[in-house]
């Protein structure tokens, strides 16, 4: 199947930082993304919908200017976590989205292995 | 409003042992996907089946199967002989309408399969 890789896997930064996440789609173009967050025995909520080359649409409470997504490029969307606190210590997940030109009509959703984030 | 009920929070089973974890859904859509994903410590999530609306064929795989009801809104997963590999928890989640959207998960079933 597809692949999609996140860095960094980990990063524990300080309080106030800013931490950028990249999400990358190995062998497949992707116009579309997704950024979820995973608290700790928690489930996966979806926080925005990146489309390359036009804004993200975020979810009902989630701050767009706290969490800066760019979707540059068809195989690279980032989230960054402007002045970064403890509460954003999460795991944060994102999946691309496949538009069928892997020979299925279904636009598959691949998730990428997670970047999970500590603020001290 | 929660849209993928798993009512499940914790499962310990005993090695050999069948389980079977249960997903209920609420969509007005008369299209959309289920689907189950394995979680391991790891935090990768792991893709285990996806399943149309219109296809309500249970399916079988190795020791994993699925039982898809329209009638229940009900799509549950089965391990059969469980093994302590499968310790992880497990999210039911939908997708609503066609191909293209995000997923909604459920709160996820934490299995602990003992030796």
């Amino acid at each position: 199947g597809a692949v999609v890789s996140q860095h960094p896997s980990w990063v524990i930064c300080k309080s106030g930082t800013s931490v950028k996440i990249e999400c990358r789609s190995l062998d497949f173009q992707a116009t579309t993304m997704f950024w979820y967050r995973q608290f700790p025995k928690q489930s996966l909520m979806l926080m925005a919908t990146s489309n390359e080359g036009s804004k993200a649409t975020y979810e009902q409470g989630v701050e767009k200017d706290k969490f800066l997504i760019n979707h540059a490029s068809l195989t690279l969307s980032t989230l960054t976590v402007t002045s970064a606190h403890p509460e954003d210590s999460s795991f944060y997940i994102c999946s691309a989205l496949t538009s069928g030109a892997l020979g299925s009509s279904y636009n598959e959703q691949f998730f990428g292995p997670g970047t999970r984030l500590t603020v001290l | 409003a929660q849209k993928v009920t798993q009512a499940q929070t914790e499962i310990s089973v005993v090695e050999k042992e069948d389980v079977t974890l249960d997903c209920v859904y609420e969509t007005r859509d008369t299209t959309y996907y289920l689907f189950w994903y394995k979680q391991p410590p790891s935090g990768e999530l792991v893709f285990l089946i996806r399943r149309n609306s219109f296809d309500e064929q249970n399916e079988i795989s190795g020791r994993y199967s699925w039982n898809f009801q329209k009638s229940t809104s009900s799509f549950n997963f089965t391990i059969t002989a469980s093994q302590v590999v499968d310790s992880a928890v497990y999210f039911c989640a939908l997708s609503e309408g066609l191909s293209g959207y995000a997923l909604n998960f459920g709160k996820g079933t934490s299995l602990l399969v003992t030796p």
